[in-house]
């Protein structure tokens, strides 16, 4: 059974850069049957997808998002990672990284982490 | 973008009656190169992530109970539990994973009676 942990501090500042990472166990991360991607929700509010990317590299980023936001992978850590710069209050949410099966939909789910942004 | 409409946004049931949650979207969900319907269901219990309960329209995940059911084609979905439970209560979310950026509704929060 894949398990999804995200990583990464709880508090980032306004106009920095949130830097999240998300461990794969259970399952290949280099596995062509998946996407790895990160979706955020606000307290109370509703889900965002935020972008996903393939254990090759391709990327896929929410316009609302796209000139702010990079995701990376390294393949030999199990690992994933979300960059959000240029952070606002209105980046404040729970960020989760999530498997998504390919001409399926994404079905697993880290916990979440929750990120405020303050100073 | 897809725009995806649920109704009701809140869906107060007594335990053992049906439950029913309509998701609209703003244009078809059809793939039509691979003939496919991305629209999933997910469930969000408070503090807790959202399960996947329902992939491509009515495909059931394993270990989700048979009362729960997706029903639906192009643009308009639904799920349906044929008699709710208190383990039930939650928000749900219907998912299109066909246009890019793939989305969700709003959220339908269900409450026991």
């Amino acid at each position: 059974q894949v398990q999804l942990q995200e990583s990464g501090p709880g508090l980032v500042k306004p106009s920095e850069t949130l830097t999240l990472t998300c461990t794969v166990s259970g399952d290949s991360i280099n596995s062509d049957d998946y996407y790895w991607s990160w979706i955020r929700q606000p307290l109370g509010g509703a889900l965002e997808y935020i972008g996903y990317i393939y254990h090759s590299g391709p990327t896929h980023y929410n316009p609302s998002l796209e000139n702010r936001v990079s995701i990376s992978i390294d393949s030999s850590r199990s690992q994933y990672s979300l960059h959000l710069n240029s952070v606002t209050a209105a980046d404040t949410a729970v960020y989760y990284c999530v498997r998504g099966v390919n001409y399926v939909a994404v079905d697993h789910w880290g916990q979440g982490l929750l990120v405020a942004v303050s100073s | 973008d897809v725009v995806l409409n649920q109704s009701p946004l809140s869906l107060p049931v007594a335990p053992g009656y049906p439950a029913s949650i309509t998701c609209t979207a703003s244009q078809s969900l059809l793939n039509r190169a691979r003939g496919h319907t991305y629209l999933a269901w997910f469930h969000q219990r408070p503090g807790q992530s959202p399960r996947r309960l329902i992939y491509k329209i009515f495909n059931r995940d394993p270990g989700v109970p048979d009362r729960f059911s997706g029903s639906g084609s192009a643009s308009h979905f639904t799920l349906r539990i044929s008699r709710v439970e208190a383990e039930d209560v939650g928000i749900y979310y219907c998912m299109q994973g066909t246009h890019w950026p793939y989305n969700f509704g709003q959220g339908t929060k269900l409450e026991i009676k």
